[in-house]
């Protein structure tokens, strides 16, 4: 079975430029998750999916960031304008059922900001 | 956002020599997951835990989920060159809420 597939691995962008990750679950699972995580420090929740339904996007900044789930499926974050503090590493994580059975990550995606 | 703590915060041990870590919450949980993070790579599932009291392995790795329900621990026995990474905790809270909150890590250096 296919695991959560995330891409790119790596960005490197310079500040104030778009930029957008995608990933694709675990097949089945109805949960999707996004995190942050920054250099050292564990990951950080910005916005879980039930199926196509974002409900809990309150760590998500709205300012910058946004996120799409279509059709319940692959989801996509997007940044703009990027920050220089943006610069970390974004993982998509999957879920089955309702609470949450056990999460399983992607391999990330690393942004770098200049 | 909230972490949780996680002790120690990092470690070196022989190889061959058992490991102890533990998670510690001030909010009661329904569900630890420990997690294993190799550098570049996303967190990998290691053991799951579901129940107060509950003590699970996955192979020379053992969990326990804490009988208060705030607490869980991990113990790796007899550890090899390939141990090495950063060990995650994560808890989701019984307040009603799906979300999981991770732990700070422990990294761990095994030397040979």
């Amino acid at each position: 079975e296919a695991g959560v597939v995330q891409s790119p691995r790596y960005k490197i962008i310079e500040k104030k430029q778009p930029v957008a990750f995608w990933c694709n679950p675990i097949s089945g699972h109805n949960t999707l998750y996004w995190y942050l995580q920054n250099l050292g420090q564990g990951p950080e929740l910005l916005i879980r999916y039930e199926n196509e339904e974002a409900v809990d996007d309150s760590q998500l900044p709205k300012d910058r960031f946004s996120a799409e789930r279509l059709k319940g499926v692959d989801s996509t974050l997007k940044i703009q304008p990027a920050e220089l503090g943006d610069s970390a590493v974004y993982l998509c994580a999957s879920s089955f059922g309702v609470p949450p059975d056990t999460q399983y990550f992607g391999p990330g995606t690393r942004l770098t900001v200049l | 956002g909230q972490q949780l703590n996680q002790s120690p915060q990092s470690m070196f041990i022989q190889e061959g020599e058992d490991v102890s870590m533990n998670c510690t919450s001030s909010s009661i949980f329904n569900t630890w997951l420990w997690y294993k993070q190799d550098p570049g790579e996303g967190p990998v599932l290691l053991i799951a835990l579901y129940k107060a009291g509950e003590l699970t392995s996955n192979g020379r790795l053992t969990a326990q989920f804490g009988i208060t329900r705030k607490d869980s621990f991990l113990n790796i026995s007899a550890s090899i060159p390939s141990d090495v990474g950063i060990y995650f905790c994560a808890g989701r809270p019984s307040s009603g809420t799906y979300k999981y909150i991770f732990g700070t890590g422990t990294r761990l250096k095994v030397l040979a």
